[in-house]
């Protein structure tokens, strides 16, 4: 059965650096997802994208983030200079018309 | 902006046992869907069982089924015949038919363990 994968699945950065978490997104689907959950807390939405462009972000998605799909397989969420307020657990998430979201496992990112 | 609460951060039943895990919701929107996923301590997300709006007929997988009151904005989820496997976070989610991206709008979550 098809499925999302991220890597990697686990990230430690120190403060003030870029990281680049990584997307396999079902290979049929269309719409692409990011979201983060911090520990102990609800899951949120970052960005949708879908065409090759953003088609809505949250508030939480401001200028430090940004997403690529650099060729047509990955989907890329790049965070460019990290705080330790981003240390979180970050998935991403595909889909195909009106059908649910196939998450992945997600990536575990650890700011130092 | 849509939002979508559980009122039970915890929950617990005996295996073998029936449970019902909470959820509400607001929306002006008709077209929507709903979600009910399981996180492990894995974290993967795991999609349970979905609700289409438009549909009267309440979902049903297997040993999974919904309570879906359109006019009430509930959302309940029963598990039945509750086994070791089914002790996860339990998330109710909200996805619009009527805008664009259609992100997924999460509750808080419901932690369920199954008491042997």
């Amino acid at each position: 059965e098809p499925e999302v994968t991220q890597t990697p699945s686990h990230q430690v950065t120190q403060m003030g650096q870029e990281v680049i978490l990584r997307c396999v997104p079902i290979s049929n689907h269309l719409y692409f997802y990011w979201y983060r959950q911090i520990l102990g807390q609800k899951v949120e939405f970052l960005v949708s994208f879908y065409n090759n462009e953003i088609s809505e972000k949250s508030e939480i998605f401001d200028d430090q983030f940004s997403v690529e799909r650099p060729d047509g397989s990955n989907f890329t969420l790049k965070i460019r200079s990290t705080k330790l307020e981003d240390s979180a657990m970050y998935f991403c998430a595909s889909r195909m018309g009106r059908s649910e979201q196939y998450f992945g496992p997600g990536t575990r990112l650890t700011v130092t | 902006a849509q939002t979508v609460t559980q009122s039970q951060p915890e929950m617990s039943v005996q295996e073998a046992e029936t449970v019902t895990l909470s959820c509400t919701y607001d929306t002006s929107e008709s077209d929507y869907y709903l979600f009910w996923y399981k996180q492990p301590p894995s974290r993967q997300m795991i999609l349970v069982i979905r609700q289409e709006a438009y549909k009267q007929q309440n979902a049903t997988e297997n040993r999974f089924s919904v309570n879906f009151q359109k006019a009430a904005k509930s959302f309940s989820l029963k598990i039945s015949d509750s086994q070791l496997g089914d002790a996860a976070m339990y998330f109710c989610a909200y996805r619009s038919q009527e805008t664009s991206g259609s992100r997924l709008t999460f509750g808080e979550g419901t932690q369920l363990t199954v008491n042997p």
